[in-house]
C-alpha cells in the first residue's frame, strides 16, 4: 500500500522553513526519508524506527508518530541545495519490501 | 569503491526488442533491487534479490526477468519491450539490519518506441 506524500510540491525561499508528510494506512515498523535532485539517484537521508527517537541532522529532521501511522521531514532554514524531489519509503513489518511514496518536489527559491 | 554501477545510461528500443541492464555493486550487500520510476508514481519495485541465489516478484513484476549472477551482479532483461515499460530504471543495494539503507545506481533512461 503506497504511502500517501503531502504536498505534492512546495516552493520556498532560502531561509524558510518546510514540512513533508509522509501517511500510511497500516501500521508501519519504519519510515525511511531519501531526496533526489534532478536527473540524479535518489539518495539516503534517514530512518525512523518504530519505537525510535526523532532523528535529525543539520537542518533536516523527522519524526515518526506511530499512532498515526504518519512521519514527517522538517526542513529548517532551507538552502538553494535542498531542492529536489523527497520520497518516504514505508516497511511495515522487518524485513518487508521498502514501498515508496509518489514524492514532494522542493524548490528553493534566492 | 564505485558503489552501484549501471549500463547502459540511455537506450532507445523499438516495440518488440529485448535488452538486458546490467547492475553491480562493489559494497558487498546481500540485497540487491530493480525498480522503476514513473512521473508522479515513484518508485516502484519490480524484483528483487536477498541474496546470491535468490529473486522475487516486486510490485510490478509483469514483462521482466531478472538473473542475480553473482553476490556483486543483478540484471533485468525485457524480453518483448512494449511501450508501457518507458520509464527510469533504477537498481539499488543494501545491507539487511536495522538500518537498511538502500543505495542506489545512477539509473538507465528507456524509451521504447
Amino acid at each position: 500500500q503506497q504511502p500517501v506524500q503531502s504536498p505534492q510540491a512546495v516552493i520556498l525561499r532560502e531561509g524558510e522553513d518546510a514540512v513533508i508528510n509522509c501517511s500510511s494506512s497500516k501500521a508501519l515498523y519504519s519510515v525511511h526519508w531519501y531526496r533526489q535532485k534532478h536527473g540524479e539517484a535518489p539518495v539516503f537521508l534517514m530512518i525512523l524506527l518504530k519505537g525510535g527517537e526523532q532523528k535529525g541532522h543539520d537542518k533536516i529532521s523527522a519524526s515518526f508518530n506511530e499512532k498515526k501511522q504518519q512521519s514527517s521531514l522538517y526542513l529548517t532554514a532551507s538552502q538553494l541545495s535542498y531542492s529536489g524531489t523527497y520520497f518516504c519509503g514505508t516497511e511495515m513489518e522487518y524485513g518487508n519490501k521498502l514501498v515508496f511514496g509518489a514524492g514532494t518536489i522542493l524548490r528553493v527559491k534566492s | 569503491n564505485a558503489g552501484v554501477t549501471q549500463t547502459p545510461k540511455f537506450q532507445v528500443l523499438k516495440t518488440g526488442q529485448s535488452m538486458t541492464l546490467q547492475c553491480a555493486q562493489d559494497m558487498n550487500h546481500n540485497s540487491m533491487y530493480w525498480y522503476r520510476q514513473d512521473p508522479g508514481m515513484g518508485l516502484r519495485l519490480i524484483y528483487y534479490s536477498a541474496s546470491e541465489g535468490t529473486t522475487d516478484k516486486g510490485e510490478v513484476p509483469n514483462g521482466y526477468n531478472v538473473s542475480r549472477l553473482n553476490k556483486r551482479e543483478f540484471s533485468l532483461r525485457l524480453e518483448s519491450a512494449a511501450p508501457s515499460q518507458t520509464s527510469v530504471y533504477f537498481c539499488a543495494s543494501s545491507e539487511p539490519g536495522s538500518t537498511d539503507t538502500q543505495y542506489f545506481g545512477p539509473g538507465t533512461r528507456l524509451t521504447v518506441l
